[in-house]
């Protein structure tokens, strides 16, 4: 089996700096995903990481460590329009099976 | 590109009828996968194909639950007979195995209600 986890609900303040942590245990690990989810809306993907380290997406950055089980996903001069869910998800094995996490629900304030 | 298409988007039915759900993945991708979504427990892989073949079920919640892709362009998700439990945001998400980021284009969804 695997376990996905990530802090139910975050609050921060428009302008500012979050960061949604996630960790995971699994076998056959083959890359870690995040996307998005408006309420009522499907989820959009946003990044993707399966080798250790930063990838950077213009406010948006993903960090991995394999040794860790650990990612998070860094979102950089908040706007009220970021309020969304971050759901992050597990690759496993060299197949498109995709496991995901409960999703952290990020609200963002002025 | 029309994206995933899914239809229909909302269904309310009432316990004990059969429900089919319906989906059209992205031309050229060969992988389709059948999600539900709900608030107590998240975003659950229910099966997926590949090649119009399913590769892993064990998502499905029991035998009420059947799904089938007769084509690379469509497939449906039945339940028989329904139940209020499966109320749910129902996802379809087709993706291609071509490089390294794989990623998965979600459909709107459909909105499940059981009474």
């Amino acid at each position: 089996g695997q376990n996905i986890d990530q802090p139910t609900e975050m609050t921060a303040t428009e302008g500012a700096i979050v960061q949604i942590n996630c960790t995971y245990q699994t076998s056959g690990f083959n890359g870690l995903f995040w996307y998005q989810q408006h309420a009522g809306e499907a989820p959009t993907f946003l990044s993707y990481n399966v080798l250790d380290g930063l990838e950077e997406k213009g406010r948006f950055s993903s960090f991995l460590s394999r040794s860790k089980g650990y990612s998070y996903l860094l979102l950089k001069e908040l706007q009220m329009k970021d309020s969304a869910s971050y759901l992050c998800a597990v690759r496993r094995f060299n197949n498109n099976d995709m496991r995901f996490g409960a999703g952290t629900r990020l609200t963002v304030k002025p | 590109d029309a994206g995933v298409i899914q239809s229909p988007r909302h269904e309310v039915t009432e316990m004990g009828q059969e429900v089919t759900l319906r989906c059209k993945p992205i031309s050229g991708h060969d992988y389709l996968f059948w999600y539900r979504q709900t608030m107590m427990r998240g975003l659950e892989l229910l099966i997926y194909f590949n090649n119009n073949v399913p590769i892993d079920d064990s998502g499905m919640p029991e035998d009420r639950f059947s799904a089938k892709m007769p084509n690379a362009s469509f497939s449906t998700l039945k339940i028989q007979p329904s139940e209020p439990r499966d109320s749910a945001v129902y996802f379809c998400a087709s993706s291609v195995l071509a490089g390294e980021t794989d990623t998965q284009y979600f459909g709107p969804g459909t909105r499940l209600t059981v009474l």
